[in-house]
């Protein structure tokens, strides 16, 4: 199975910093992965898909990138609205796997 | 508007089976693919299972391998998950999702806790 070593597990930010999030994956996964946002009582919500693309509906303060087997989602300009749990998804092959979460919070 | 909605979750002894349901609504629930995902209580996501749209793939995590069963009823729009031998560990939100669109699409949970 592929495993996926997200990191930092929680971080704390203030408004207005550039913050980046990791995934990395045990097996080659191409561009298969998914970011997702998660805010308390909610599903999951997709913010970048195959690695880089931004999702529908989410500002262009997000981003997505890929450096070899290391995924990472940032956030250029951090807003009170990002305040959220983040998770990654390797959809390359069954089973999918997920990163064990960021929990991102305000300084 | 595409809508999943999950039931059959509640308080279950160790050992025991529970059976949770997603009716799906707003689209061809046969042409699509399904997964369930779980969430134990302040933990990440979990992928527990997937089944194809006419049922001939279905792929399990290793977790519950064995215990669970993905099935799905096309001509009720439902996705069922049969969970058997639960533990404690088994407590979580189940959700069920759907992978295309970039799993946009997430029911809002339904609530399985194993304990005696």
């Amino acid at each position: 199975d592929i495993q996926m070593t997200q990191s930092p597990s929680s971080m704390s930010a203030s408004l207005g910093d550039r913050v980046t999030i990791t995934c990395q994956a045990s097996q080659d996964i191409g561009n298969n992965l998914i970011w997702f946002q998660q805010k308390p009582g909610k599903s999951p919500r997709p913010m970048i898909y195959y690695a880089t693309n931004l999702a529908n509906g989410v500002p262009s303060r997000f981003s997505g990138s890929r450096s070899g087997s290391d995924y990472s989602l940032t956030i250029s300009s951090l807003e009170s609205e990002d305040m959220a749990d983040y998770h990654c998804l390797q959809y390359k092959q069954y089973p999918n796997t997920f990163g064990a979460g960021t929990k991102l919070e305000l300084k | 508007e595409v809508q999943l909605v999950e039931s059959g979750g509640g308080l279950v002894q160790p050992g025991r089976s529970l059976k949770l349901s997603c009716v799906a609504s707003g689209f061809t629930f046969s042409n699509y693919g399904m997964n369930w995902i779980r969430q134990a209580p302040g933990k990440g996501l979990e992928w527990v299972a997937y089944i194809s749209s006419g049922s001939s793939y279905i792929y399990y995590a290793e977790t519950v391998k064995g215990r669970f069963t993905i099935s799905r009823d096309n001509a009720k729009n439902t996705l069922y998950l049969q969970m058997t031998s639960l533990r404690s560990e088994d407590t979580a939100l189940y959700y069920c999702a759907r992978p295309t669109n970039w799993f946009a699409y997430w029911g809002q949970g339904t609530l399985v806790t194993v304990s005696s």
